[in-house]
């Protein structure tokens, strides 16, 4: 199978831009999840997605939304950029029926100026 | 609150040794419990997990200890190679409520094996 894949790898964005990543998950897996990684944060959850329905949040501001499609592509959209959201983002899938495991993607590397 | 804590941010081997690293969590409520592998820049890559109901769980050169009334866990590697050398990191989750297909991580752990 496939593994799990995002795009664009990298992205330049400006202060006040807003900026749309996308995720395709592993086949037959329908939760998405997504995280930031920061040197000073590490990794923190933004958001979960199963069956095209939000089920958990993390603790970010409204600017940071996403949503899932019913071929369970999933993604995450930021607004009003700040530099605090140059980051790598992750998306991973898992198939719901097991918890124990969570495969990522290679992750987006936004940089705003 | 770190729910999920590595306090050794850094760990030295020599190749063919075991190298352990180690993972403390505070919330009981966790019952899933990962290690991932990352490269800088990369997304993590996904070792070996077990689950609460299990003291120990092994996947070739990985196995994974877990004392859940220390609520503490270990990762040994044996033996040791210098493919290894990465950062490591552990994560715990539990189904249901506020942690669906939230993993919690621990800070990461710089392991580097010498040849």
């Amino acid at each position: 199978k496939a593994g799990v894949t995002q795009t664009p790898r990298y992205l330049i964005k400006t202060r006040g831009q807003q900026v749309t990543l996308s995720c395709s998950p592993i086949s037959g897996h329908r939760s998405v999840s997504w995280y930031q990684q920061t040197p000073g944060q590490g990794l923190q959850f933004l958001f979960e997605y199963f069956s095209e329905t939000q089920r958990n949040k993390g603790n970010f501001p409204g600017r940071f939304s996403g949503r899932q499609f019913s071929n369970s592509r999933s993604e995450m959209n930021v607004s009003t950029l700040e530099l605090g959201d140059s980051a790598l983002y992750l998306c991973a899938s898992r198939d719901v029926q097991r918890v124990e495991t969570q495969y990522f993607g290679p992750g987006t590397r936004l940089l705003v100026l | 609150d770190q729910q999920v804590k590595q306090n050794s941010p850094s760990l030295s081997v020599q190749e063919g040794r075991i190298s352990i690293l180690n993972c403390d969590y505070t919330n009981s409520m966790f019952d899933y419990f990962l290690w991932y592998k990352k490269y800088p820049a990369e997304g993590p890559t996904f070792l070996i997990s077990i689950s609460s109901i299990k003291d120990k769980n092994e996947d070739g050169r990985f196995t994974v200890f877990l004392n859940k009334s220390a609520k503490h866990l270990s990762l040994h590697i044996v033996p040791s190679q210098p493919g290894d050398s990465a950062v490591y990191f552990c994560a715990a989750t539990y189904e249901g409520g506020t942690s669906y297909g939230k993993l919690t991580f621990g800070q990461g752990t710089i392991l580097t094996v010498h040849p």
